[in-house]
């Protein structure tokens, strides 16, 4: 069965500096698929970016990008110069392929992000 | 595009009285789905539709939770009898299945049973 592990619940940074969230997989399936949701103080939750298990590059979208280490099962969302508003519950997920039969998404428990002054 | 729609915001309802959350997918995305979080299990995964079909319901308790799509535009989760441990948010969410496969998610409905 798939599995998704964040193990850091809270981090603390102070703006404008780089910050790394942790996220390991368990998956049977050659083909999957990570990702990265924000949910805001609101309740939003929000799509951040993704990466497609058989692609090497990792993914970048705006200020965030990923440090897949596909040996080692890691999907990182690394956020650079980050701001206050980045201060939110970041969930990492996985879907594996549809070889599965399954498209659940399954997230992980969350990393609490505080961007300070 | 308004995004996912949920309807109420907020219910409370008293032991053993029936729940109806109601979800208005994006237009044009194909299919629905239904988490729920609570701070104990975060996100939990309960079933989702495929072109109005029920595709896998794996997640949803077996008792008293039920959920239909009749149309394109709204699909609904019922719990009957409902029970304290039921409390949760409730949050639908819509993907386009031929495009990006991105889930975007309603703002939740949060249930609170007395």
């Amino acid at each position: 069965a798939q599995k998704v592990t964040q193990t850091q619940t809270s981090i603390s940074v102070v703006e404008k500096t780089t910050v790394t969230m942790d996220c390991v997989y368990e998956t049977r399936d050659s083909s999957y698929f990570l990702f990265w949701y924000k949910q805001t103080a609101s309740g939003e939750i929000v799509f951040l970016i993704r990466q497609d298990s058989y692609k090497k590059e990792n993914a970048t979208v705006g200020h965030y990008s990923l440090n897949f280490q596909k040996p080692k099962s890691s999907i990182g969302l690394i956020i650079t110069a980050t701001q206050i508003e980045d201060s939110a519950v970041y969930f990492c997920a996985m879907r594996e392929g549809l070889a599965s039969g399954s498209w659940q998404l399954i997230f992980g428990s969350g990393t609490q992000l505080t961007v300070m002054p | 595009n308004a995004g996912v729609i949920q309807t109420p915001r907020h219910k409370v309802t008293g032991k053993g009285q029936e729940a109806t959350l109601w979800c208005e997918p994006i237009s044009g995305h194909s299919a629905v789905f239904w988490y729920r979080q609570t701070i104990v299990q975060g996100l939990e995964f309960l079933t989702y539709f495929r072109n109005q079909a029920p595709i896998d319901d794996s997640g949803m308790p077996k008792e008293r939770f039920s959920a239909q799509m009749p149309n394109q535009s709204h699909s609904t989760l019922k719990i009957q009898s409902t029970q304290p441990q039921d409390s949760a948010v409730y949050l639908c969410a819509s993907v386009d299945w031929g495009g990006a496969e991105t889930l975007y998610f309603g703002s939740g409905t949060r249930l609170t049973v007395l």
